[in-house]
């Protein structure tokens, strides 16, 4: 079955800090892949998403990650956050032909003023 | 445009007792969701209709969850009898068609006694 990990459960930083938050999924053929956040309070909305093309995907915000095929990553990168970038966020995939979305457990970043 | 619409937002019922989630999609939207989001994990896919047939099922507890989505728009989400263990968030989700970008409603926050 397909498996989604995400390396942290809980990241704290300042503002204007850099932010990674790293995504590895398990599945080695095609696959489409999003990344959901979930501000406090909010419904989830998707940042960002990778069907094919440029690896380098630039999302909403400022956001933008990076698929690396070799790696089964999908890594989510901001380089200078702000204090409403304090969310959760989670990485999904599609496996094709599966059609199901499988999430991760999901990553809470707190940014401090 | 509209996004997708739930209700009720939140509902607390004691255990054995039967509760229904109402859900709405995007105008248009051919693939509908249910997932169960548990505190500290990702969003669980339920079951997945395209129009008003089921394409997936495979994680739906059907001695005590069922779902139906007459017309192939609005859908129901109901668990009868509930169980401690179905305290969670219960998602709705939608896309134009299946592998394409869901589209998340806010959730209804369901705690039972």
């Amino acid at each position: 079955a397909q498996s989604v990990s995400q390396h942290n459960h809980h990241v704290i930083l300042s503002e204007a800090a850099s932010l990674e938050l790293g995504c590895n999924y398990s599945y080695g053929g095609t696959v489409n892949l999003f990344w959901y956040v979930q501000y406090p309070g909010q419904h989830l909305q998707l940042l960002l998403k990778y069907f094919s093309g440029d690896p380098l995907v630039k999302g909403i915000k400022g956001f933008e990650a990076e698929f690396i095929k070799s790696k089964f990553s999908f890594n989510l990168r901001k380089p200078s956050v702000q204090w409403s970038d304090t969310a959760e966020y989670f990485c999904a995939v599609i496996v094709f032909n599966d059609y199901k979305l499988s999430f991760g457990a999901g990553t809470t970043v707190t940014v401090r003023a | 445009e509209a996004g997708v619409a739930q209700s009720p937002r939140y509902k607390i019922i004691e255990k054995r007792q039967s509760v229904a989630f109402w859900c709405n999609p995007i105008s248009g939207h051919a693939t509908l969701y249910w997932y169960q989001q548990i505190l500290g994990q990702g969003p669980k896919l339920l079951i997945q209709f395209q129009n008003n047939g089921v394409v997936d099922d495979s994680q739906l507890p059907k001695d005590r969850f069922s779902a139906e989505r007459l017309k192939g728009v609005d859908s129901t989400l109901k668990i009868q009898p509930a169980k401690l263990e179905d305290s969670a968030v219960y998602l709705c989700a939608s896309s134009l068609k299946i592998q394409e970008t869901q589209y998340f409603g806010p959730g209804t926050r369901l705690l039972v006694l």
